[in-house]
């Protein structure tokens, strides 16, 4: 299969520890974004890079979040000093971007990180 | 406020029946996307839209971009209990960089009963 992947698929964890999410995209996708859901919501944009860079951050991110995608190849999401409200799912995409490939901005999902902070 | 309002919330229809979803916003999107979400997994892509007026067939699924760029609707002909699951829009806003965030919808939960 080679879909985007994500590891660990269920993190159940205390408040105030930190956790490490990581996420290999489609090999020949040089984005990679993250989302998070909550239930009954869509996915809210957290950040996206292309290839190593970090392009975008959204103002939703607070300073205890951080990403990383150090080879333009799989990402890692951490959350430090973990609070309740960080119970989500965490969703990681990848697309091929082009200026060819003009308005087409088809993000592929993979199967998510489900965050239980206790 | 949500920039994508989608509607309704719930849908439960029996099988066989026709439904239509509803995806709305007062902002012109470049693109527009459709997936499909089963419970603990990540969106499935559908389809992407991104003329005005334009409709795309998948099988049983016809989807239509308004002409403004502003809305877009799922149809659903002869639903089957394989189609039950959140059906989510999600959309590049016209004015940011191309191929960046996604805004998404809060989605319609569909259950299709046999």
């Amino acid at each position: 299969d080679t879909g985007v992947s994500q590891n660990p698929r269920h993190k159940i964890t205390k408040r105030g520890q930190n956790v490490t999410f990581r996420c290999d995209p489609i090999s020949e996708h040089n984005r990679l974004y993250w989302y998070r859901q909550t239930l009954g919501q869509g996915p809210e944009f957290l950040t996206y890079f292309q290839n190593e860079a970090q392009l975008e951050k959204s103002r939703l991110l607070s300073d205890r979040f951080s990403a990383e995608r150090p080879k333009g190849s799989f990402s890692t999401l951490e959350i430090q000093r973990t609070e309740q409200g960080d119970s989500a799912m965490y969703l990681c995409a990848s697309s091929f971007f082009s200026l060819a490939g003009g308005l087409y901005n088809e993000q592929f999902f993979g199967p998510g990180t489900r965050l239980t902070v206790l | 406020t949500q920039l994508l309002e989608q509607s309704p919330q719930f849908l439960s229809i029996q099988e066989g029946e026709n439904l239509t979803v509803y995806c709305n916003s007062s902002s012109v999107f470049s693109s527009l996307q459709w997936y499909r979400q089963e419970p603990g997994e990540g969106p499935v892509l559908l389809v992407t839209v991104v003329t005005g007026g334009e409709v795309k067939k998948l099988k049983r699924l016809t989807f239509q971009f308004g002409d403004a760029r502003k809305d877009s609707s799922l149809h659903i002909t002869a639903a089957q209990p394989g189609d039950t699951g959140l059906y989510l829009c999600a959309g590049g806003l016209k004015g940011e960089t191309s191929g960046s965030r996604l805004t998404f919808g809060e989605g319609t939960q569909l259950t299709v009963n046999p």
